[in-house]
């Protein structure tokens, strides 16, 4: 079926250190990927997002690239800090049984390291 | 003023009582949405609502039922509680659903549920 697929599940950097997280997704007409953190004990938030019809957004520390050919987009986050610590969820729209639902990749668990 | 609220925020009762976790939005979206995230942290949606169309997962049993008395608010109904549905409940509004996606989902703060 239509997924998203998330890697790694978990991820170990030292502060100052670049941390990217990948995702793939399989349905090619897919137009919206968002990227949530999740702290513990806390809710998802968006921390950014990017349609179709770009290749890379930043916001300050953080990017997303997206590849629609290769079906694949990247969060990347720079000089990380421990309060980065936390899960992060990718997103992308996919279709089934004629309607369209933001699925969640299954998470990666982010420790910044001081 | 949090955009959308659920209660309770922890909800504790035995097997096969029938509870309720209410939601509410107040960022005038037209679509709502309930969410399951495991123990493992997996995110899986549950039910998407607006004021034409529900649309049920699949995987969700018979015994949750979503309830909306207006746009902006969805209510979880859950019969017959069993161990396997503890979890966090989360509930999510946004702007526009369906293939023209271009609003993000705004969460709830969650309603931990535990079945004993």
């Amino acid at each position: 079926g239509e997924n998203v697929e998330q890697h790694p599940s978990t991820l170990s950097v030292q502060e100052g250190d670049s941390a990217v997280i990948k995702c793939t997704y399989s349905d090619s007409a897919s137009n919206y990927f968002p990227w949530y953190k999740q702290e513990l004990g806390k809710r998802p938030q968006l921390i950014i997002d990017i349609r179709s019809n770009v290749g890379e957004k930043k916001d300050q520390r953080i990017a997303v690239t997206l590849n629609k050919t290769a079906k694949h987009f990247s969060l990347h986050i720079t000089e990380t800090q421990p309060e980065d610590s936390a899960v992060y969820f990718c997103a992308a729209i996919l279709s089934g049984a004629g309607s369209y639902q933001l699925t969640f990749g299954k998470g990666t668990k982010l420790s910044v390291i001081p | 003023d949090t955009a959308v609220s659920q209660t309770p925020k922890y909800l504790v009762t035995q097997m096969g009582n029938d509870k309720s976790i209410k939601c509410e939005q107040n960022l005038g979206h037209d679509t709502m949405y309930w969410y399951k995230q495991d123990s493992k942290k997996f995110l899986k949606i549950m039910f998407s609502y607006n004021n034409k169309e529900l649309i049920i997962n699949e995987t969700v049993p018979n015994r949750f039922s979503p309830k909306s008395p207006d746009k902006a608010h969805l209510n979880l109904h859950i019969n017959s509680l069993e161990l396997g549905d503890s979890a966090v409940y989360f509930c999510a509004s946004s702007r526009t659903g369906g293939s023209s996606y271009n609003s993000p989902l705004h969460f709830g703060n969650g309603t931990r549920l535990t079945v004993t």
